[in-house]
């Protein structure tokens, strides 16, 4: 599976939108970006995924370039909850199911 | 849809014994199951692979003998932890592939596992 690099931590003002980035370089044409998030002492949520076409969701909006090297999750109105730490994660997905693979992710602290 | 249900959410037990957590897939068949741990600060570690009716796939410097895995029916897979000791104490966490709305992954809840 490719890797992905993520800003180790970001922060967000409750209310406002929250855009976390990820890069995946080596993304396959066959490889799905995944995203999930995970609230201290809980297992991973899943929030969103594509292949290249932008995804919108009741969470959250997922924007990946033209090339595919590159995508930004969107928490359009972050709330408190939405503190955690998210994983962007490439995966053959589909019919496929590989093992996923969790970089370091990014901890979003959202303040009021 | 697509629910693993995972437990104990907590466990605390004496070195030297066995702990089972277990996985269930209540809405959905998981074929295969992926177990994690994870360790304060850290980001969540592959340790094995499941699959239903055959032997599992340990990543590399996991042992088999320690983390005993099985899959015996298509909506159960469980890990045993057997003579736990200290350096165990850690976040179990399993996974399974599914079909449904093509989510991909589902994650059971996590078991927080303490070895005094």
């Amino acid at each position: 599976d490719a890797k992905t690099t993520q800003p180790p931590s970001m922060d967000c003002a409750e209310g406002r939108a929250a855009n976390l980035p990820c890069n995946h370089s080596t993304i396959s044409g066959n490889e799905y970006v995944y995203w999930y998030r995970q609230i201290h002492s809980q297992g991973p949520q899943y929030i969103i995924h594509g292949l290249k076409n932008n995804e919108t969701n009741e969470m959250a909006s997922l924007i990946i370039t033209e090339d595919r090297k590159s995508s930004t999750l969107i928490l359009p109105h972050a709330t408190l909850r939405d503190t955690a730490v998210y994983y962007c994660i490439v995966n053959a997905g589909g019919t496929s199911y590989g093992k996923l693979t969790f970089g370091q992710g990014t901890i979003l602290t959202v303040h009021p | 849809g697509a629910v693993v249900s995972q437990h104990p959410s907590r466990v605390i037990c004496k070195s030297g014994t066995s702990v089972k957590i277990e996985c269930r897939s209540l809405d959905f068949q998981a074929t295969t199951m992926f177990w994690y741990r994870q360790f304060p600060k850290q980001s969540l570690m592959l340790m094995a692979t499941s699959n239903e009716g055959s032997k599992a796939t340990y990543e590399q410097g996991v042992e088999k003998d320690k983390f005993l895995i099985n899959h015996a029916s298509l909506t159960l897979s469980t890990l045993t932890v057997t003579s736990a000791h200290p350096e165990d104490s850690s976040f179990y966490i399993c996974s399974a592939p599914h079909d449904r709305g093509n989510y991909g992954y589902t994650f059971g809840s996590g078991t927080r596992l303490t070895v005094v």
